[in-house]
C-alpha cells in the first residue's frame, strides 16, 4: 500500500489561488469518493478542510475547494492569506478497508 | 462539545512495552471508528490502522500489522495503542482521530508524544 503522491512544496502570493494534486490508483483515490484533505501547523493537530471529496466541514472557510478526476484528487485554495501557510495532506479510503495518506505538501505564502 | 483527549507523554527505553490511550466524550463513542496516526519527527502523517469500538473491528494499515494492537473499551469510552516491545524507531508523535464512516478524520486529539531512548 503506497502513500499517495503529492507535490512537496507550492507556493504563492496573498490573493492568489492554488492548487495541490494527490495522486493515487484505481484502488484508492479512483475507486471512491472517499478524499479529504488536511491542514496542519506547526506543532499542532491536523484540521480537516475537505472531505468527501467535495464537501467542506462547518467552520471551513469557502476558500478551500476539492475535486477529483480519475486518480487524481485536488485542493485549491482561492484568495491566499498568510495563516494559509501550513501543511496539507491528502488521504483517501482503499481496497484493503484501509486509509492512507499522500506524503504532504508545504505551502508557503511569499 | 465532541473532543478526543490523549495520555501524556511518555519516556522508554528499548523493548519496553507502552499502552497510549485516547479518551472521547460528548458523542456516542461506540459508533464512530477511531484511527491512529503515527508523525515521525520532521516527516509526514501515516494511518497506522482504525477501530470500530462498539464490536472492536480493527484494520491494519500493512507496515504497521504485528507491530503495535489497537483496541478499544467502549465501557470507558477510550480507545488504546499499545507496543510490547519499543524501538527506537517508534519516536514519534502519535495522535488519535474520530472519523466519518471509515473515511474523514474529523475531530483530532492533541497527540501524544512518545521518545523511546537508551
Amino acid at each position: 500500500q503506497s502513500a499517495l503522491t503529492q507535490p512537496a512544496s507550492v507556493s504563492g502570493s496573498p490573493g492568489q489561488s492554488i492548487t495541490i494534486s494527490c495522486t493515487g490508483t484505481s484502488s484508492d483515490v479512483g475507486g471512491y469518493n472517499y478524499v479529504s484533505w488536511y491542514q496542519q501547523h506547526p506543532g499542532k493537530a491536523p484540521k480537516v478542510m475537505i472531505y468527501d471529496v467535495i464537501n467542506r466541514p462547518s467552520g471551513v472557510s469557502n476558500r478551500f475547494s476539492g475535486s477529483k478526476s480519475g486518480n487524481t484528487a485536488s485542493l485549491t485554495i482561492s484568495g491566499l492569506q498568510v495563516e494559509d501557510e501550513a501543511d496539507y495532506y491528502c488521504s483517501s479510503y482503499t481496497t484493503s478497508s484501509t486509509l492512507v495518506f499522500g506524503g504532504g505538501t508545504k505551502l508557503t505564502v511569499l | 462539545d465532541v473532543q478526543l483527549v490523549q495520555s501524556g507523554a511518555e519516556v522508554k527505553k528499548p523493548g519496553e512495552s507502552l499502552k497510549i490511550s485516547c479518551k472521547g466524550s460528548g458523542y456516542s463513542f461506540s459508533t464512530y471508528w477511531i484511527g491512529w496516526v503515527r508523525q515521525m519527527p520532521g516527516k509526514g502523517l501515516e494511518w497506522m490502522g482504525i477501530i470500530y469500538p462498539d464490536d472492536s473491528d480493527t484494520r491494519y494499515n500493512p507496515s504497521f500489522q504485528g507491530q503495535v494492537t489497537i483496541s478499544a473499551d467502549k465501557s470507558v469510552n477510550t480507545a488504546y495503542l499499545q507496543w510490547s516491545s519499543l524501538k527506537a524507531s517508534d519516536s514519534a508523535i502519535y495522535y488519535c482521530a474520530r472519523t466519518l464512516g471509515l473515511a474523514a478524520a474529523t475531530v483530532w486529539g492533541q497527540g501524544t508524544k512518545v521518545t523511546v531512548s537508551s
